[in-house]
């Protein structure tokens, strides 16, 4: 079974629709990231997480939010979603006491309308 | 804020070739992580360097911390190796990515 998984795998939505992201982890790491890829931009942070009760903005936070349910959950969601956040979502963590392997998802591709 | 560069963008070589990929940042870094993106679209981290030079298998990364470079060899190259290549640097719990190399080795 992976380490880090996501659903769902693809999504399409419309303009103004809420949307859920989920990652799961089975590393037992407290640290937990959310990136969007973007062709020719790259990977860009959107919150972070160190711990259940620690959540913090990264670049691009705006018109996002996330919460932490537990150590191996993470969730990313769109209050309502507009075309340019059509993209590819990684979920990542990292542990141990020098924390230094990123492990991520598979990815979430999402479409909006 | 700090920027990434790499180059090249996008590398052909021919199987057995040595390859070489650069990166370029802006600022003082915490650490320096090289990842690889399969065709698929997953994603390994390959080395976390915060000084000199790490080795596995046929891959080796260096940085140099005085001039802001880091570059990740592939000796021996295969078609398997065929993915994209990312650079990413550390400021604090600040992470930025490099656009990424795209490397395609041919049989």
């Amino acid at each position: 079974d992976a380490d880090v998984t996501q659903t769902p795998r693809n999504r399409i939505t419309k303009t103004g629709k809420r949307i859920m992201l989920e990652c799961s982890q089975t590393k037992g790491h407290d640290r937990m990231y959310w990136y969007r890829q973007d062709p020719g931009l790259g990977l860009r942070l959107i919150y972070y997480s160190f711990d259940v009760k620690d959540i913090n903005k990264g670049e691009i936070s705006d018109g996002y939010s996330v919460s932490r349910q537990a150590q191996a959950k993470f969730s990313l969601s769109l209050e309502s979603a507009i075309p340019n956040q059509t993209a590819l979502y990684f979920c990542a963590t990292r542990g141990g006491v020098i924390p230094d392997t990123q492990y991520f998802g598979p990815g979430t591709r999402l479409t909006v309308l | 804020k700090n920027e990434v560069e790499q180059s090249p963008q996008n590398l052909t070589a021919q199987e057995g070739e040595f390859i070489t990929i650069n990166c370029s940042y802006s600022v003082g870094i915490s650490a320096l992580h090289w990842l690889q993106q399969h065709p698929g679209g997953g994603i390994v981290s390959l080395f976390m360097l915060s000084s000199g030079k790490k080795k596995h298998g046929r891959l080796i990364a260096t940085i140099n911390i005085q001039e802001k470079h880091s570059s990740l060899h592939i000796t021996a190259s295969h078609p398997r190796d065929s993915a994209v290549y990312i650079c990413a640097v550390e400021e604090g719990n600040d992470m930025r990515f490099g656009a990424g190399t795209r490397l395609t080795v041919k049989p």
